[in-house]
C-alpha cells in the first residue's frame, strides 16, 4: 500500500529535550516536506527536499533541521524545542512540488 | 517569495447551494495551484489543481478557475452536501528546478448546513 508514514503521532516533551519525528515513504517520490499546522495560519513548510542530500528552507525553517541520506526517510529534527513549536506536524511526499502531495497520518507535539 | 491570501475564514451554506473560496497570489511566476481538504482529525488530501496553462478545471461538483492577470484562483463546489464540510486550504508554487517552495493559504472552514 502507498503511504506516508510518521512517528511518533503523539509526542509530548519539556524545553531543551532534543526529538526526532521520523517520515518515510514507499512510493519512491523525490520530493519531501514538513509542515506545521497551528490555528488561523493554516499549513507553513517547514523544509523541503528535492532528492538525497538536497534540502532548502520553507517559510518557517527556525528551530529546527531536516537531512535527507535516503530517498524514502527524512526526518525532522528539533535540537532545542521550545513551547512555540508546540504544532501539528504533517510530512509529505510527491514527485515534485507541482505534483499531488502525499501526507502523513501528522504528529501532535507538545512542548511543555 | 510567494504570499498567499485565502478568504474567507470560515463560510456556511445551506446544503444544495454552491460554495466559492478565493486565493490571490504574489508571485506571477507561479504556475501550480492545488487544493486541499482536510476533514476533522484527517490529513489533506489533494482535490483539484490547476496549472497556469488553462483558465478553469472541473470535476463533477468541483471547479477551480484561474486569472493569471489579477493573480487569484477560486475554488467553487456546488450542490453542496454534508461531505463537503470541512477545512479546505489553497496553494501555490512555481516549477523552477532549484526553488520548489510550496505555499499554502490559511485555510477556509467551510460548514454545510443540512
Amino acid at each position: 500500500e502507498a503511504q506516508v508514514t510518521q512517528n511518533p503521532r503523539y509526542l509530548i516533551t519539556v524545553t531543551g529535550k532534543k526529538l526526532t519525528v521520523t517520515c518515510s515513504q514507499n512510493m519512491n517520490h523525490e520530493y519531501m516536506s514538513w509542515y506545521r499546522q497551528d490555528p488561523g495560519l493554516g499549513l507553513r513548510q517547514i523544509y523541503y527536499s528535492m532528492n538525497v542530500e538536497v534540502t532548502d528552507k520553507g517559510d518557517v525553517p527556525e528551530g529546527y533541521k531536516v537531512s535527507r541520506k535516503e530517498k524514502r526517510n527524512f526526518p525532522l529534527i528539533l535540537e532545542s524545542p521550545s513551547p512555540n513549536q508546540t504544532s501539528l506536524y504533517f510530512c509529505a511526499s510527491s514527485k515534485r512540488a507541482y505534483n499531488e502531495q502525499f501526507f502523513g497520518p501528522g504528529t501532535r507535539l507538545t512542548v511543555l | 517569495g510567494e504570499n498567499v491570501e485565502q478568504h474567507p475564514s470560515t463560510l456556511s451554506v445551506q446544503e444544495g447551494d454552491s460554495a466559492v473560496i478565493k486565493c490571490t497570489y504574489s508571485d506571477s511566476a507561479s504556475n501550480y495551484f492545488p487544493w486541499y481538504k482536510q476533514e476533522l482529525g484527517k490529513r489533506p488530501q489533494l482535490i483539484i489543481d490547476i496549472r497556469s496553462n488553462v483558465g478553469e478545471k472541473k470535476d463533477q461538483r468541483i471547479a477551480v478557475t484561474l486569472n493569471k492577470t489579477a493573480k487569484h484562483f477560486s475554488l467553487h463546489i456546488t450542490e453542496t452536501q454534508p461531505e463537503d464540510s470541512a477545512v479546505y486550504f489553497c496553494a501555490a508554487t512555481k516549477s523552477n528546478f532549484g526553488n520548489e517552495k510550496l505555499t499554502f493559504g490559511t485555510g477556509t472552514r467551510l460548514t454545510i448546513i443540512p
